[in-house]
């Protein structure tokens, strides 16, 4: 079974610019989440979708980040324009159906690494 | 508010020698709780996880974590140390409500693994 895959893993960019990080989660998992990890900070949760739609936004920083999942499979995350506090690693996870325990595991993918200059 | 402190940054153990890190949570109902490790260059890898029962999980690697309710904690041990072991671990507990799921994360311990 194939991971979680991200793109690009490093991306280096001037302040300003754009990019636009790209995620493809386990195939049939209906789940899909973003995270951030700021330079040796603690990983946040930036936002978790449920096929299309949205379930929860609340951790994404600003109107300057736009995620989206067209179609309910693979998942973008678009920073415009990109500021330099924006520099971290980026990690995407899937997960099956959550169960009403909650019982949940998460399956990560590698990360990509934004360097905003 | 749901929180993960793992006290310590850094540590540094000789390889052979055992391995505990600390994991402290605030959650108000019975947690479900995670340890995570990010190996340099590799993704968040899970090493165990505890949902219920038995209060020792055993995970991938040797690794085993014991949950103390008494002590709000969720330390990961290991009794000998691969020089391989060296990476960054990460405690979660999952918080959900309202169809909403996420993990809070701690901090990380990084384990360097002395020859």
């Amino acid at each position: 079974e194939a991971g979680v895959t991200q793109f690009p893993s490093h991306s280096v960019i001037e302040k300003g610019q754009t990019v636009t990080l790209r995620c493809d989660p386990i195939s049939g998992h209906d789940n899909l989440y973003w995270y951030r990890r700021v330079m040796g900070k603690e990983i946040k949760f930036l936002l978790h979708f449920v096929k299309e739609s949205k379930q929860d936004e609340s951790g994404m920083p600003n109107n300057r980040f736009l995620a989206e999942r067209t179609g309910g499979t693979y998942s973008t995350l678009k920073v415009q324009p990109a500021e330099l506090e924006d520099s971290g690693v980026y990690f995407c996870a899937s997960s099956q159906a959550i169960p009403p325990s909650g019982a949940n595991v998460l399956t990560f993918g590698a990360g990509s690494r934004l360097t905003v200059l | 508010a749901q929180s993960v402190t793992q006290p310590d940054i850094h540590i540094t153990v000789s390889e052979g020698a055992s391995l505990e890190l600390r994991c402290n949570y605030s959650y108000g109902a019975t947690p479900y709780l995670f340890w995570y490790v990010q190996s340099p260059g590799q993704g968040l890898q899970l090493l165990l996880k505890y949902f219920s029962g038995d209060t020792l999980v055993q995970g991938i690697k040797g690794f085993e974590a014991e949950f103390k309710r008494s002590q709000s904690s969720f330390n990961l041990r290991k009794p000998s140390v691969h020089w391989s072991d060296a990476a960054e671990y990460f405690c979660a507990v999952a918080r959900w409500k309202d169809s909403s799921y996420k993990l809070i994360f701690g901090s990380g311990t990084r384990l360097l693994v002395r020859p």
